[in-house]
């Protein structure tokens, strides 16, 4: 089955400085990466994704890249503020339909130090 | 945009007893639907992949007869804590599968406590 390795598990940034959290996956079959924000109790929320056609996705101040070769994917996070931090996880589905299971990372705490 | 509504958002029952989590998709049909737990400071497990109409596909070291999950209807979802026990508290989290553009939508997740 498919595994996600997540780095690093924290990260503290500056604010206005940026943050990048890198994951790799095992299963060449996996097309889509999404990326979750999960603030404290409650469930994660869909902040980017990115299917593997593409190599670059960008929405404001975050971003995410691809490497399929590699079997890797990046979240940038751009002129960070303390409202960005929370846990972050990355996943992998072969699917971006929701009929195929999502594997996720291990998540990283992001503090931004205002 | 696609939404779940997943309740109750917190519960606590004693040791033995049974306890119900239900996930609606408001304003999609939700073809599939997951079942997460998660522990503190810890990533999201799969649990269970229910197809509405089927019997869920659980995942290796899920006891089925102890998380009963229902999907009898394209809106509705249910998770059920048959049994339960100190080590069962843990947040679960539900996905639905909407088959189309919204991909994964995920309720705000149960915190169960169990004493």
């Amino acid at each position: 089955g498919e595994n996600v390795e997540q780095h690093p598990s924290t990260l503290s940034v500056q604010e206005g400085d940026s943050a990048v959290i890198k994951c790799t996956y095992s299963d060449s079959a996996s097309n889509y990466f999404p990326w979750y924000k999960q603030e404290l109790g409650k469930g994660p929320q869909l902040i980017i994704d990115i299917r593997s056609n593409v190599g670059e996705k960008k929405d404001q101040r975050i971003a995410v890249t691809l490497n399929k070769t590699a079997k890797h994917f990046s979240l940038h996070i751009t002129e960070t503020q303390p409202e960005d931090s929370a846990v972050y996880f990355c996943a992998a589905s072969r699917s971006n339909f929701g009929n195929e299971k999502l594997t996720f990372g291990t998540g990283t705490r992001l503090t931004i130090i205002p | 945009g696609a939404v779940v509504s997943q309740h109750p958002s917190w519960v606590i029952c004693k040791s033995g007893t049974s306890v119900k989590i239900e996930c609606r998709s408001l304003d999609f049909q939700a073809t599939t639907m997951f079942w997460y737990r998660q522990f503190p400071k810890q990533s999201l497990m799969l649990m269970a992949t229910s197809n509405e109409g089927s019997k869920a596909t659980y995942e290796q070291g899920v006891e089925k007869d102890k998380f009963l999950i229902n999907h009898a209807s394209l809106t509705l979802s249910t998770l059920t804590v048959t049994s339960a026990h100190p080590e069962d508290s843990s947040f679960y989290i539900c996905s639905a599968g909407t088959g189309g553009p919204y991909g994964y939508t995920f309720g705000s997740g149960t915190r169960l406590t169990v004493v």
